[in-house]
């Protein structure tokens, strides 16, 4: 049974850059044809899709964060990370990582989600 | 990208069904057949119930059906439970190679 784990600070400052770890066991990151993907939560709001990045590296990210926006994978690790930079509060959620098996949004596992406040 | 459009709430009554519509435009939901579907109780992480507009993930209850007809997908919940009272959430892929939610709606049963 595939399981994902995201961890990372819970509390980034302004302006700084937000830095989040998807670790996934169960399967290797790397055995191909999945999208490792972040989704967020701005709390009581509905989800927001960040972005993916293909097992070959491929990267596909929200327009509207693309400018901040990088994800990258650890195969030594089996992991996957997510970082924003010059955060806002505006950037106040729940962040998931979630594994999805095509680019059409199909991700049958999540992880439980973590809160990331940005505050001073 | 716009988020897809979806009511707010709606609601129904144990053993009724209810439908919840899913619209966007021609770049994502119409023209594409991967309109997905997932189910989020409060505190947890969303759970997919149907993928490319009809398909059931292994495990999901075939009370739950979902469709399109232009650029609206449909999902239908049949045989209400207290058990399905949750928001719920439609996502397409979209002309950019990229994904978009809808806004979510929450299902009161009744």
């Amino acid at each position: 049974q595939v399981q994902l784990q995201e961890s990372g600070p819970g509390l980034v400052k302004p302006s700084q850059t937000l830095s989040l770890t998807c670790t996934v066991s169960g399967g290797s990151i790397s055995s191909g044809g999945y999208y490792w993907s972040w989704v967020r939560q701005h709390p009581g709001k509905g989800l927001e899709w960040i972005g993916y990045i293909y097992y070959s590296g491929s990267t596909y990210y929200n327009p509207s964060l693309k400018s901040r926006v990088s994800i990258s994978v650890d195969t030594s690790k089996n992991q996957f990370s997510l970082n924003l930079s010059s955060v806002t509060a505006a950037d106040t959620a729940v962040y998931y990582c979630a594994r999805a098996s095509s680019a059409s949004g199909k991700a049958e596992y999540w992880g439980q989600g973590t809160l990331v406040t940005v505050s001073s | 990208q716009s988020a897809l459009t979806q009511p707010a709430s709606v609601s129904g009554s144990p053993g009724q069904s209810i439908t919840i519509s899913c619209t966007g435009t021609s770049s994502d939901v119409g023209g594409y057949n991967y309109v997905s579907w997932y189910r989020q109780h409060p505190g947890k992480a969303p759970k997919l119930m149907i993928y490319d507009v009809s398909n059931r993930p292994s495990g999901v209850s075939n009370r739950f059906s979902g469709s399109k007809s232009g650029n609206t997908a449909s999902l239908t919940i049949s045989g209400l439970q207290a058990e399905d009272e949750a928001d719920y959430y439609c996502c397409s892929y979209t002309s950019n190679n990229t994904v978009v939610f809808g806004g979510g709606t929450k299902l009161t049963v009744l």
